[in-house]
C-alpha cells in the first residue's frame, strides 16, 4: 500500500541556517505533492504545490524539490528564523480518488535564536 | 473572506455516545473534506462532499459518516464512540473544481473520548 515517510525526530537548527525536510514515498506516484505548516492546536496551512514534471518550486524563503525517480521531495526554509517554529507535512493525491490527500505524519522544526 | 470555521473547538464524550462535530466553509467553495488527526496516524482522510453528495470515502468504519447542506457548511457524525475516536478533527475546504485546488483548513475540533 501507499506509504509516505517523513523523519519523526524534531530538526533543531540555528537561526539563520536552512533546514532541510524529507518526505519519502512509496508504491505510488503521485500527480503532485503539496507542503503544509501546522502550528499546535492549529489546522494545516498550505505552502506550496508541485507537479510531477516540476522539479523545483520556489516562494519567498521556501524551496521544494520533487524528485520522482527517487520517490523523494526536499523542503527547504531558507534563512531561518524562530517563527519557522512549526510541524511540516507533506501530502500526496491519493490513488483513491480526486481531491483526496495523503500526508504523511509531519516534521516538526525548531528554530533556535 | 472569513476562514473555515469549525464548531465546537472542544468535546469531551463518553463511550457509547454520539457526536455531531459542524464546519462552515469558506464563502463560495462547493467542496468539504474531513480528516481525523491522531499523533499515532497522522492525519487520515474521513470523506469528501461536493454539493451536497459524497464523493470519496476513507477507510473508517460505517460509525463515521456526514452530509452537506445546500449551502456548503458540513456536518460529520461519530455514532457508539470508542475511546480510539479521540483525535483532532479538521475539515478543509476549496472551490471544489480540480484536484490540484488548495485545501483550506480550518482550526479543527478537539473530541477526548472518557
Amino acid at each position: 500500500s501507499q506509504k509516505i515517510e517523513q523523519n519523526s525526530e524534531a530538526l533543531n537548527i540555528q537561526e539563520g541556517k536552512t533546514a532541510t525536510l524529507t518526505c519519502n514515498y512509496t508504491n505510488y506516484s503521485p500527480a503532485y505533492l503539496q507542503w503544509y505548516r501546522q502550528d499546535p492546536g492549529r489546522g494545516p496551512v498550505f505552502l506550496l504545490l508541485i507537479r510531477e514534471n516540476e522539479k523545483e518550486k520556489r516562494k519567498e524563503r521556501l524551496k521544494v524539490t520533487f524528485d520522482t525517480t527517487l520517490k523523494q521531495s526536499l523542503f527547504h526554509i531558507t534563512a531561518s528564523q524562530p517563527a519557522d517554529s512549526a510541524t511540516y507535512l507533506c501530502a500526496l493525491d491519493s490513488p483513491y480518488g480526486n481531491n483526496r490527500l495523503a500526508f504523511g505524519k509531519g516534521n516538526q522544526v525548531v528554530v533556535i535564536p | 473572506k472569513a476562514g473555515v470555521t469549525q464548531t465546537p473547538r472542544y468535546l469531551i464524550k463518553t463511550r457509547g455516545q454520539q457526536v455531531t462535530l459542524s464546519c462552515s466553509p469558506i464563502s463560495g467553495h462547493r467542496s468539504v473534506s474531513w480528516y481525523q488527526q491522531t499523533p499515532g496516524q497522522g492525519l487520515q482522510f474521513l470523506f469528501e462532499y461536493f454539493s451536497e453528495t459524497q464523493r470519496n470515502k476513507g477507510n473508517f468504519p460505517g460509525r463515521f459518516s456526514g452530509r452537506q447542506f445546500s449551502n456548503s457548511r458540513s456536518e460529520m457524525n461519530v455514532s457508539t464512540l470508542e475511546l480510539g475516536d479521540s483525535a483532532l478533527y479538521l475539515c478543509a475546504s476549496y472551490p471544489g473544481g480540480g484536484s490540484t485546488e488548495t485545501q483550506y483548513f480550518g482550526p479543527g475540533t478537539r473530541l477526548l473520548v472518557l
